[in-house]
C-alpha cells in the first residue's frame, strides 16, 4: 500500500514570498489533516478535510495560509506572504475517515520549509 | 484548551537501560491516546489506549493508560540505539464527529551505545 506522499521535500524561501506545498493521501482515505510542527514542538492541526469540505481550520492563520482538497484527494497548502515564524515541518496525515472505528491517521514525509 | 504534557523533555541513556516516558493530559470530550515514534520527519504509530489498566505491547515497547489520573507512560525495555527518536503523545478528541489529535512536546530520547 502506497503512504501518504508529499511534495517538495525541503523549501527555502525568502520572507514575504509565496509557497505551496501539495500532499496525496492514501487511496480511499477520506479524511486529510495538515499539521505545522515548529521546531522542539509536537505538530499542530492547521486544517482538516472530510473529502472535499473543511471541518476544521481554527487554527489556520487564515490571513496568509489557505489550503484546498478540490476533488476530495490530493490538497495544496499555501502560504502568501511567508513570515519567519512559519519555517517548520509541514506534515499531511490521512486516514479512513468518520464511521470507522479504527481511524488512525498516516503520516507523509513532510515538508521542511527555512524563511530567511 | 485541550492540554498534552509529556515529561522528560529528553533523556539520555545507554545501550540495554530501560526507559520510561510519561505523558499526561487535560482535555474534553476523550477518545483515545496514541503514541508515535519520530526518526526523520513522519511520526509512525506505536499505540493507542482506549481503556484504562489494559496493557498493550509490542516487543520491547509498552504502554498503559490510566483514564482517572489522566496520563499514560510508554515503556521501552532493553533499548537499542534504533530506539533513538523523538516520541509523541497525542490525544484523539471528539470533535463534532470529526475527531482530531492534540499532540504533546515529545520527549527526544538519545540511546547511547
Amino acid at each position: 500500500e502506497a503512504g501518504v506522499a508529499q511534495s517538495p521535500r525541503y523549501k527555502i524561501i525568502e520572507k514575504r514570498q509565496s509557497v505551496a506545498f501539495w500532499c496525496n493521501p492514501i487511496s480511499g482515505h477520506a479524511t486529510l489533516y495538515w499539521y505545522q510542527q515548529i521546531l522542539g514542538q509536537g505538530p499542530k492541526l492547521l486544517i482538516q478535510f472530510q473529502n472535499n469540505g473543511v471541518v476544521d481550520d481554527s487554527q489556520l492563520p487564515k490571513d496568509r495560509f489557505s489550503a484546498e482538497r478540490l476533488k476530495g484527494v490530493d490538497s495544496t497548502l499555501k502560504i502568501q506572504p511567508a513570515k519567519l515564524e512559519d519555517s517548520a515541518v509541514y506534515l499531511c496525515a490521512s486516514s479512513l475517515g468518520r464511521g470507522h472505528s479504527y481511524n488512525e491517521q498516516f503520516f507523509g514525509p513532510g515538508t521542511r520549509l527555512t524563511v530567511l | 484548551e485541550d492540554k498534552v504534557v509529556q515529561s522528560p523533555l529528553s533523556l539520555v541513556v545507554h545501550e540495554g537501560d530501560t526507559v520510561t516516558l510519561n505523558c499526561s493530559y487535560e482535555v474534553t470530550n476523550f477518545r483515545s491516546l496514541l503514541w508515535y515514534k519520530q526518526e526523520k520527519k513522519a511520526p509512525t504509530f506505536l499505540f493507542m489506549l482506549t481503556s484504562s489498566g489494559i496493557e498493550k505491547k509490542s516487543g520491547r515497547l509498552s504502554s498503559i493508560l490510566d483514564k482517572k489520573e489522566l496520563f499514560s507512560i510508554l515503556n521501552i525495555t532493553a533499548t537499542q540505539t534504533g530506539d533513538s527518536a523523538i516520541y509523541l503523545c497525542a490525544v484523539e478528541v471528539a470533535n463534532f464527529g470529526n475527531e482530531k489529535l492534540t499532540f504533546g512536546t515529545g520527549t527526544r530520547l538519545t540511546i547511547i551505545p
